[in-house]
């Protein structure tokens, strides 16, 4: 069955350091595509970064990366020189082809402090 | 830009009432979505549609239905409300395809409150 899993409610991390969130999945579509939003206390979700099943290179948007281990069903996001504004829950979602079903994890608050 | 609107940002209604839920996305966008937001469970996903008349359980379809009449507009039902339902509820629209620019674009949610 389609599932994300993000083990991490919550995370700490200095200003200009860089930060990991952690993402698995589980599908059994090969053709797939992954999607990381960010949502700030004023509730909008922000698009940050997408990677497809078949792409051979992880995607970078910035400063935002996507760390893709295929074998490994998990597709972590990796925030470099973390700014006081990335403070904002996180959440990796998944689309399968065969469906277009869109699903999402429980999510992870970052905090980022001076 | 993208838009998607919901129709009410804040609600409140009585149990057993008939609730409607409105949104409406400017893009041509075949596939819509509905998710309710609690705090710890994430966006789980109620219904959704990926064309006119079409729609599909999400996984928590329980005690709510939807109505996709024209390709703009999504609505979700709640036919009886009940204190369970109150939640944050948030709309979606992406393209039905796959690859790159099909990420959901959302609206500004819509805060239920039964009492």
């Amino acid at each position: 069955a389609q599932k994300i899993t993000q083990t991490q409610p919550g995370m700490f991390v200095q200003e200009k350091e860089a930060v990991t969130l952690d993402c698995t999945y589980d599908t059994s579509d090969p053709s797939y595509g992954l999607f990381w939003y960010k949502q700030p206390s004023s509730g909008e979700m922000i698009f940050l970064i997408y990677q497809g099943s078949y792409d051979q290179q992880n995607a970078t948007e910035g400063r935002y990366s996507l760390n893709f281990q295929k074998a490994r069903k998990s597709a972590n996001l990796v925030i470099s020189a973390s700014q006081l504004g990335d403070s904002a829950m996180y959440f990796c979602a998944m689309r399968e082809r065969n469906t277009d079903k869109l699903i999402f994890g429980t999510g992870t608050r970052l905090q980022v402090f001076p | 830009d993208v838009k998607v609107t919901q129709s009410s940002r804040y609600l409140v209604k009585r149990t057993g009432e008939k609730v409607f839920l409105e949104c409406v996305q400017d893009m041509d966008h075949e596939n819509m979505f509905w998710y309710r937001q609690d705090p710890g469970l994430g966006l789980r996903l109620i219904y959704f549609s990926y064309d006119v008349k079409m729609k599909e359980k999400g996984d928590i379809p329980e005690g709510y239905s939807v109505s996709r009449e024209k390709k703009e507009r999504f609505s979700l039902i709640l036919e009886s409300a009940s204190t369970n339902q109150t939640s944050m509820y948030l709309c979606a629209s992406s393209l039905g395809r796959e690859g790159r620019g099909t990420e959901a674009f959302f609206g500004q949610g819509t805060r239920l409150t039964v009492v």
